[in-house]
């Protein structure tokens, strides 16, 4: 059973919109939460974390949000830009095992 | 089936041992990736596999050497390895290598190097 879940495989935003960014989980005990960033035929990239006591942590144009009642985590993107386009992996990472499960991804296209 | 698995789960060896991670997916998927996790940093990519062919090998010491015996299997043989190898060894796999489709990753196998 997936721990970690994006249910959009897909998703077009016009350039300069925001770009929202989907994923819920199942493990209350998972202590926090990253997102990473993939081009083709490469590894994904770090982008932003949030520890499971924060509800919010932004960098630049990302911003998570951590809804801990809900099971539910979002990436904001804002303005979105060309090189945005990617694949988006939500994952989570088990304090008990030390390991981070990662969700399908989300494709995001950014639309000129 | 849409999971990838990956044996063993742990794995300890000495630094003279030859061992092997196997990786298995069902899913007709024709790209096949090996990436090592060190403790919360993000994954490194290894070796990746398009249909049965090592497309990339990012630099890996020889002393890992991956292997794909058709298109559901991947192998990563692991021979006189450091502690410094001790890591998260992920494998993922995707419909093709030059896509932006969704990548599924396997539960890992944690290798301690003694």
């Amino acid at each position: 059973d997936q721990q970690v879940k994006q249910n959009s495989p897909s998703l077009s935003v016009q350039e300069g919109r925001i770009s929202i960014l989907n994923c819920d989980y199942t493990n209350s005990m998972f202590d926090y939460f990253l997102w990473y960033k993939k081009y083709p035929a490469e590894g994904p990239t770090f982008l932003i974390s949030i520890s499971s006591i924060k509800d919010k942590n932004e960098d630049g144009r990302f911003t998570v949000f951590l809804n801990k009642s809900a099971k539910h985590l979002s990436l904001h993107i804002v303005p979105s830009q060309p090189g945005d386009s990617a694949v988006y992996f939500c994952a989570a990472h088990m304090n008990r095992d030390d390991k981070i499960i990662f969700g399908k991804g989300t494709r995001l296209h950014i639309l000129p | 089936d849409t999971e990838v698995t990956q044996t063993p789960k742990h794995l300890v060896m000495g630094m003279t041992n030859k061992k092997s991670l196997k990786c298995e997916q069902h899913m007709g998927h024709r790209a096949m990736y090996w990436y090592k996790q060190k403790a919360k940093k993000p994954p490194e990519l290894m070796f990746v596999y398009s249909y049965e062919k090592l497309s990339i090998n990012e630099s890996v010491p020889s002393r890992f050497s991956p292997e794909c015996p058709n298109s559901s299997l991947l192998n990563l043989h692991l021979h006189a390895l450091q502690p410094e190898d001790s890591a998260l060894y992920l494998c993922a796999s995707q419909p093709g290598v030059s896509s932006y489709n969704e990548q599924f990753f396997g539960p890992g196998t944690r290798l301690t190097v003694l």
